[in-house]
């Protein structure tokens, strides 16, 4: 069974410092992934993805990944209350198979 | 607009009845997705399809059926024989991998709820 983990949280974090969010994966054939934001009551929205090893920027938000640690991590900085919300890792396999962890709650405090 | 639609945004059915969930993307995307969701969890694969008049089963494919004759629409059946079907439904789609794809567009879900 290919399994994609992340810590459920709650994770609090103050406003303006960093969040920092993982997840890691079971399928050493998988070959792209992403971070979905979800509000509560909503659909998931892109905020992420990675192809390849290293580090990937784009605006406040910093993807990583290390396919040798099968570990994938999103990086919010200057986080802002809206922010919160639960963010969903999702993996791509060889086959289209787009498997999603259960997601990690976070919490920016005012 | 491009987008996904699906229908309905909530329904309400009795226990033993089938129901069938639209999902319709105007995208042009080849492979669409069914996931399930229940509170607090994360999202579960039920089927996906890669190409049209093919489709593979997910993680928790029991009690569904589904079918892709057109592009376009990738309906959901959710049978009598799926135990606990009340759950929020998330259809989306994508480009292939082969294309570069793999990133999800989603539509705004289907709240079902069995009496």
């Amino acid at each position: 069974q290919k399994e994609v983990e992340q810590n459920s949280g709650p994770l609090s974090v103050p406003e303006g410092a960093i969040a920092s969010l993982n997840c890691t994966y079971s399928d050493r054939g998988s070959q792209s992934f992403f971070w979905y934001r979800q509000y509560s009551g909503k659909s998931p929205e892109l905020i992420m993805f990675i192809y390849s090893n290293g580090d990937k920027e784009d605006g406040r938000f910093t993807a990583q990944l290390n396919k040798a640690s099968q570990y994938v991590s999103l990086l919010i900085r200057d986080s802002q209350p809206s922010d919160s919300a639960t963010y969903l890792c999702a993996v791509n396999g060889r086959d289209d198979k787009i498997i999603f962890g259960k997601g990690t709650r976070l919490h920016i405090l005012p | 607009d491009g987008g996904i639609t699906q229908s309905p945004k909530y329904l309400f059915r009795k226990e033993g009845q089938n129901v069938t969930l639209s999902c319709e993307q105007n995208l042009n995307h080849d492979a669409m997705y069914w996931y399930r969701q229940d509170p607090g969890q994360g999202l579960r694969l039920i089927y996906y399809s890669q190409i049209v008049n093919d489709f593979q089963k997910g993680d928790i494919a029991e009690g569904y059926s589904v079918s892709r004759e057109k592009k376009e629409s990738f309906p959901l059946t959710v049978t009598s024989a799926q135990k606990n079907p009340t759950a929020f439904y998330l259809c989306a789609s994508s480009r292939s991998a082969w294309e570069g794809g793999g990133e999800l567009f989603f539509g705004e879900g289907s709240r079902l709820t069995v009496l």
